[in-house]
C-alpha cells in the first residue's frame, strides 16, 4: 500500500515549456486534489475531482489543466509554464472528502 | 466566505515543555470539521488531529490536544512534552460539512513554524 505517490519529485522547466504531473493513489479514494504551496503561504487549491471522469476548478486554476480518466490517477498539466508557476505541488486524496492523504510533493522551478 | 487565520508565523519552545498554537476561523455554518496538519522538513503533510464541530469534547491524540471554542471560533493545538521531532510547520484547516456546495474543500491557514530548542 503505497498511499499517494507523485511523479516526478523535482523538475526544472524553461518558460513556455509544457509538462504533466502525475498523482496516483491505491486507496480507492473518490476525491482527489491538486494544491500548490508557495513560501509563507498555506496550500492553495488548483483543481479537484470528486470522482472518475469529473474535474472542477479550485482557487487558482489559471494556467493549469487536469484529467481524471482513471479513479486512481489525477494528472495536472501545465500548457505553457511561467515563472509564477514555480512552486511545490501537492496531490491529495480523500475517501469521503474529510481527511486528506497527501503525496510527498513535486518541486517545480520555471526559469 | 470561510477563512482560517493563524496569527503566529513562528513559535519556539524548549524541549519537554508545552506549547499552544492558535487558529481562528470564520464561518456561518454550524456543522464542520477542523484539522491540524504537520509538515516537517521532509515536506510530507501529516494529519495530527481532527475535530467535528458537533462534538463538545476536545479531541486528543497522545501528546496533542485541541481547545475547541465553537462560539469564539477558535481551535488551538496544544503540544505537551515537546520533542525535537515535533519541529515542523503546522497548518490549521477547515471543512464545511455541506455537500455538494462545499465539495469538501479544505480552507487552509498560512501556517505556524514551530521550533524546538534542545
Amino acid at each position: 500500500n503505497a498511499g499517494v505517490t507523485q511523479t516526478p519529485k523535482f523538475r526544472v522547466l524553461k518558460t513556455g515549456q509544457s509538462m504533466t504531473l502525475l498523482c496516483a493513489q491505491d486507496m480507492n479514494h473518490e476525491y482527489m486534489y491538486w494544491y500548490r504551496q508557495d513560501p509563507g503561504m498555506g496550500l492553495r487549491l488548483i483543481h479537484y475531482s470528486v470522482g472518475e471522469g469529473t474535474t472542477a476548478k479550485g482557487e487558482v486554476p489559471d494556467g493549469y489543466n487536469v484529467s481524471r480518466l482513471k479513479k486512481q490517477n489525477f494528472l495536472l498539466g501545465l500548457e505553457s509554464a511561467a515563472p509564477s508557476q514555480t512552486s511545490v505541488y501537492f496531490c491529495a486524496s480523500s475517501p469521503l472528502g474529510d481527511e486528506q492523504f497527501f503525496g510527498p510533493g513535486t518541486r517545480l522551478t520555471v526559469l | 466566505a470561510q477563512t482560517v487565520t493563524q496569527s503566529q508565523p513562528e513559535m519556539s519552545v524548549q524541549e519537554a515543555e508545552t506549547v499552544t498554537l492558535s487558529c481562528t476561523y470564520d464561518t456561518s455554518e454550524s456543522d464542520y470539521y477542523l484539522f491540524w496538519y504537520k509538515q516537517p522538513p521532509s515536506r510530507q503533510m501529516i494529519l495530527v488531529i481532527r475535530q467535528e464541530a458537533y462534538k463538545q469534547q476536545n479531541a486528543t491524540e497522545n501528546r496533542f490536544s485541541v481547545n475547541f471554542q465553537k462560539a469564539a471560533k477558535s481551535f488551538s493545538l496544544k503540544i505537551s512534552d515537546s520533542q525535537l521531532g515535533d519541529a515542523a510547520m503546522y497548518f490549521c484547516a477547515y471543512r464545511a460539512n455541506i455537500s455538494p456546495d462545499s465539495n469538501y474543500q479544505l480552507i487552509w491557514g498560512a501556517g505556524t513554524k514551530l521550533i524546538i530548542k534542545p
